[in-house]
C-alpha cells in the first residue's frame, strides 16, 4: 500500500514570497490533515479536511494560509506572503474516516524562508 | 497550543538497557496514542491506549495510563540503536474533539 505522498521535499523562499505544498493521501482516505512542525516541537494542527469538506481550521492564519481539497483526493497548503517565523516542516496526514483514530503521515516538506 | 508535556526532553541510554518516556495532559480524553519520528521523516504511529484502558503492550513496547494523573508512560525494552528517534504522545479529546493534540517530544538517543 503506498503511503502519504509529499512534495516538494524541501524548499527555500525569502521572506514575502509565496509558497505552495502538494499532499496525496493514502488511497481511501477520507480524512486529510495539515499539520505544522517547528524545529524542538511537536506537530500542530493547521486544517482538517473530510472528504473536501473542511473540519477544523481553527489554528490556521487565514490572512496568509490557505488549503484546499477540491475533489476530495489530494490537497494544497499555500502560504502567501511567507514570514520567517513560518520556518518548519509541513506534515500531511490521513486517516480512513474522522471516527478512525491512526493517523497517516507523509514525509514532510521542509520550509526555510529567509 | 499543545496539550501533552513531555519528561524527559531528552534521554540518552545505552543499547539493550530500558527507556521510559513520560507525558502528562490537562484535559479529559478519548485516546491517548504515541508515535515515533526518526531524522528527516514523518511521524509513525506506534500505539494506541483508550481512556478505558490502563495497560497495552506491543512488541518491546508498553503503554500504561492513568487518567486519574492525565500521565502516560512509554516503555521500550531491551533498547535497539534503530530505536533512536523523536517520541511524541497525542490526545485525542472527549466526545466531538476530533482533533489530535500533540507533545513536544523525548529525543531518545541508543548509544551502542
Amino acid at each position: 500500500e503506498a503511503g502519504v505522498a509529499q512534495s516538494p521535499r524541501y524548499k527555500i523562499i525569502e521572506k514575502r514570497q509565496s509558497v505552495a505544498f502538494w499532499c496525496n493521501p493514502i488511497s481511501g482516505h477520507a480524512t486529510l490533515y495539515w499539520y505544522q512542525q517547528i524545529l524542538g516541537q511537536g506537530p500542530k494542527l493547521l486544517i482538517q479536511f473530510q472528504n473536501n469538506g473542511v473540519v477544523d481550521d481553527s489554528q490556521l492564519p487565514k490572512d496568509r494560509f490557505s488549503a484546499e481539497r477540491l475533489k476530495g483526493v489530494d490537497s494544497t497548503l499555500k502560504i502567501q506572503p511567507a514570514k520567517l517565523e513560518d520556518s518548519a516542516v509541513y506534515l500531511c496526514a490521513s486517516s480512513l474516516a474522522l471516527s478512525t483514530d491512526t493517523q497517516y503521515f507523509g514525509p514532510g516538506t521542509r520550509l526555510t524562508v529567509l | 497550543s499543545q496539550q501533552g508535556e513531555e519528561d524527559p526532553q531528552a534521554l540518552s541510554i545505552q543499547e539493550g538497557e530500558n527507556a521510559t518516556m513520560n507525558c502528562s495532559y490537562k484535559t479529559s480524553i478519548n485516546n491517548l496514542q504515541w508515535y515515533r519520528q526518526n531524522s528527516g521523516r514523518g511521524l509513525v504511529h506506534l500505539i494506541l491506549i483508550r481512556s478505558n484502558e490502563r495497560e497495552k503492550h506491543s512488541g518491546r513496547l508498553r503503554v500504561t495510563l492513568d487518567t486519574s494523573k492525565k500521565s502516560s508512560s512509554l516503555l521500550i525494552t531491551a533498547s535497539r540503536a534503530a530505536d533512536t528517534a523523536s517520541y511524541f504522545c497525542a490526545t485525542r479529546g472527549g466526545q466531538g474533539a476530533q482533533k489530535l493534540v500533540f507533545g513536544q517530544g523525548t529525543r531518545l538517543t541508543i548509544n551502542p
